[in-house]
């Protein structure tokens, strides 16, 4: 069975600093794709970032940049030069190469402070 | 990517009642899939809604509850039967990125039902 697992339900991070959020996952498939996804408040659930598993490159979209290491199953994303506008919910997902079930993990939240 | 309209993008609702949430998408996709995200929580596949067939239904989640219809490639709808208080959630519908290549979900806004 796929886990995606959230360890910070809460963070925050000073404006204009880096933060990083983590995020693990189990699975015994080798192919697969992780994702990021960004829900502000009351507002609708985006994607931030996407990292086939196949790639050793870690993905970089502007700020964010993940740090995928699969073989210890992790896949954290850095924001750098934090904004007001990251303050979000951020979840961390799972979706198999061949099947269209995702795994969600439970969220964390993250504010930016002024 | 792909464009998603849901209606109503809130309401409260009484205890007992029903309401059909709509999901409208700008381009003809496989599957729709209806989430609920309870307050604080993560999203839960309700289940996946194919067109010109019978819904799949996820673990704990039962037709009877939450009929779904999909008439056709671009439109869905979840009914949230004989509501409680306990499903007072967002409902979020979804589809997947239609290229190969990408493998994502895109979202509506989501409907957030406050059952009284």
């Amino acid at each position: 069975a796929q886990t995606v697992t959230q360890s910070q339900p809460e963070m925050s991070v000073q404006e204009a600093e880096t933060v990083t959020l983590s995020c693990t996952y189990d699975t015994s498939e080798n192919n697969y794709y992780l994702f990021w996804y960004k829900q502000p408040p009351s507002r609708q659930m985006i994607l931030v970032i996407r990292q086939e598993a196949y790639k050793q490159q870690n993905a970089t979209e502007n700020r964010f940049s993940v740090n995928f290491q699969k073989a210890a199953k992790s896949f954290s994303l850095k924001i750098s030069d934090s904004q007001l506008g990251d303050t979000a919910m951020y979840f961390c997902a799972f979706r198999t190469n061949t099947g269209n079930q995702f795994y969600f993990g439970t969220g964390t939240s993250l504010t930016v402070i002024p | 990517s792909a464009v998603i309209s849901q209606k109503p993008s809130r309401d409260i609702c009484q205890r007992g009642t029903s309401l059909t949430i709509q999901c409208q998408v700008d381009s003809q996709v496989t599957m729709m899939f209806w989430y609920r995200q309870q307050p604080g929580q993560s999203l839960t596949l309700i289940a996946t809604a194919n067109q010109g067939s019978e819904a799949t239904y996820e673990s704990g989640f039962v037709i009877d509850k939450f009929p779904i219809s999909r008439p056709n490639l671009t439109f869905s709808t979840l009914t949230v039967s004989n509501m409680s208080p306990e499903d007072s959630s967002i409902y979020l519908c979804s589809v997947a990125g239609t290229s190969s290549n990408t493998g994502e979900l895109f979202f509506g806004e989501g409907s957030r039902l406050t059952v009284l």
